[in-house]
């Protein structure tokens, strides 16, 4: 059984481009969750993906979007990056209703310059 | 009011000591109840849930949950340096978790 695995680990972009982040889920489990986690901040709920299709958003504008694959892979957008949007992005996969939690990936540390 | 607030810490304990870790929710609708260690620098990492009212031990750990008065903690019992990290409360709501602050825990050799 592999786990979650996300790329890539540390990335360094300038303020206005654009990344995609990447996430493979757990095997057996059809959910993903992107949480971005400021310094010294718990994670903030991005957006949740269930069955390809965007199934719960936190607090965040239109420019974070994402994917999921049929596979239940699935990528992180951001257009426009801000200085603010960085964070270490977390991919947590999960059975539908997360009863038994979230397991989470090792994250990508996203640095805006 | 913040959704879940833990005590901001950071806490500090000797090693073999009892570590008391804190958690209020606001979601009356919960029913879940996770707890996670974060290591500095690494990913949130699961080591207890709780579904139900009452205590859950395991091992060292012991977490307790008290739905009427929202409230979850969880006990570090003979504490080891090892255990220094950030300790995340983070209830279910309808569709994802909602986590706290964290408290950072340092046990002192």
């Amino acid at each position: 059984e592999t786990g979650v695995t996300q790329s890539p680990t540390h990335l360094i972009k300038t303020r206005g481009q654009q990344v995609t982040l990447r996430c493979s889920s757990q095997s057996g489990h059809n959910t993903v969750s992107w949480y971005q986690q400021a310094l010294g901040q718990g994670p903030q709920f991005i957006f949740q993906y269930y069955r390809e299709e965007e199934n719960g958003r936190g607090n965040f504008p239109p420019r974070f979007s994402g994917l999921q694959f049929p596979n239940y892979s699935s990528e992180l957008n951001v257009n426009a990056l801000e200085l603010d949007d960085s964070a270490l992005y977390l991919c947590a996969s999960s059975e539908m209703g997360a009863r038994y939690g979230y397991t989470f990936g090792s994250g990508t540390r996203l640095t805006v310059v | 009011q913040k959704e879940v607030e833990q005590n901001s810490g950071p806490l500090s304990v000797p090693e073999g000591a009892i570590a008391s870790l804190n958690c209020t929710y606001s979601d009356r609708g919960s029913q879940s109840f996770f707890w996670y260690r974060q290591y500095s620098g690494k990913s949130p990492e699961l080591i207890m849930s709780i579904y139900s009212n009452g205590d859950k031990e395991d091992g060292r750990f012991t977490a307790q949950l008290n739905k009427a008065s929202q409230y979850v903690s969880l006990l570090i019992r003979d504490s080891q340096p090892s255990d220094s990290a950030t300790y995340l409360c983070a209830p279910l709501g309808k569709r994802q978790l909602t986590f706290g602050s964290g408290t950072q825990l340092t046990v002192l050799p």
